[in-house]
C-alpha cells in the first residue's frame, strides 16, 4: 500500500530552469493537493483539484501549473524557477467523510532548492 | 489578513503535564477542523478531527470547538517526550474544498 508517492525527493534548480514534480496515489481518492511549507512556517496551498480535469488555485498559485488527466496523478509544474521556490513541496489526497469533512493523506514530500 | 492563526511557540511543558494549543479561525462558515502532527524533517499526520462544538476525545488527545468564538483547540494529557512535535491547525473553509493550515505551533515536551 503506497499511499501517496512524490517524486523526486530532493532536487536543485538554477534560476530561471523548469521542473516538475511527480505525485501519484493508489487510493482512489478524488481529492488532491499541493502545499509548500517554508522553514518555521505552515503549510500554504498552491494548487487542489476535486477530480480529473478539475484542478483550482490555493493560496499561492503564481509561478506554478498544475493538470490533472487521471484519478491518480497530479503533477506540479514549475516553469521558470526563481529562489523564492525553494522550499519542501507536499503532495496530498484525501478521501470524503462526509459532505466537506476530508482527512489529508500527505506524500513524504520533495525538498527543492533554487540557486 | 490571516485566516488561520496559531502561536507558533515554543511551548515547554514538563513530562506528565498537560499541554494547549489553540487555533482561530476567519471564516464564520466554517465546518470542519483538524489537528496534524508534524515532526522535524517529516510530513504532517492527522491526530484529529473535529466537526461539533464541544469536546472530543482519543485517547491522551482531546480537541475543542467553539465555533461562535471561531476557537478550536487540542489537550494533550500526560504528555511524554515523544509528542514533542510541531501541531498543525486546519481548517476547511465553507463552500470550498481548501484545507488551509495555521503555521503551526512547536511543542517540546521536557523530561
Amino acid at each position: 500500500n503506497a499511499g501517496v508517492t512524490q517524486t523526486p525527493k530532493f532536487r536543485i534548480l538554477k534560476i530561471g530552469q523548469s521542473m516538475t514534480l511527480q505525485c501519484t496515489q493508489d487510493m482512489n481518492h478524488n481529492y488532491m493537493y499541493w502545499y509548500r511549507q517554508d522553514p518555521g512556517m505552515g503549510l500554504k496551498l498552491i494548487y487542489y483539484s476535486v477530480g480529473a480535469g478539475i484542478t483550482d488555485k490555493g493560496e499561492v498559485p503564481n509561478g506554478y501549473n498544475v493538470s490533472r488527466s487521471t484519478t491518480e496523478d497530479f503533477p506540479l509544474r514549475l516553469e521558470l524557477a526563481a529562489p523564492s521556490q525553494t522550499s519542501v513541496y507536499f503532495c496530498a489526497s484525501s478521501y470524503t467523510i462526509y459532505s466537506g469533512a476530508n482527512v489529508l493523506t500527505f506524500g513524504a514530500g520533495s525538498r527543492l532548492t533554487v540557486l | 489578513q490571516k485566516e488561520v492563526e496559531q502561536n507558533s511557540g515554543p511551548l515547554s511543558v514538563p513530562e506528565g503535564a498537560i499541554a494547549s494549543l489553540n487555533c482561530t479561525y476567519s471564516d464564520r462558515g466554517s465546518q470542519s477542523f483538524f489537528w496534524y502532527r508534524q515532526y522535524s524533517g517529516k510530513s504532517p499526520e492527522l491526530i484529529m478531527s473535529i466537526y461539533s462544538n464541544g469536546d472530543k476525545e482519543d485517547g491522551r488527545f482531546t480537541a475543542q470547538l467553539n465555533k461562535a468564538s471561531q476557537y478550536v483547540s487540542l489537550l494533550i494529557r500526560d504528555s511524554q517526550p515523544s509528542d514533542s512535535a510541531t501541531y498543525l491547525c486546519a481548517v476547511n473553509f465553507s463552500g470550498t474544498y481548501k484545507y488551509i493550515f495555521g503555521t503551526g505551533t512547536r511543542l517540546k515536551v521536557l523530561a
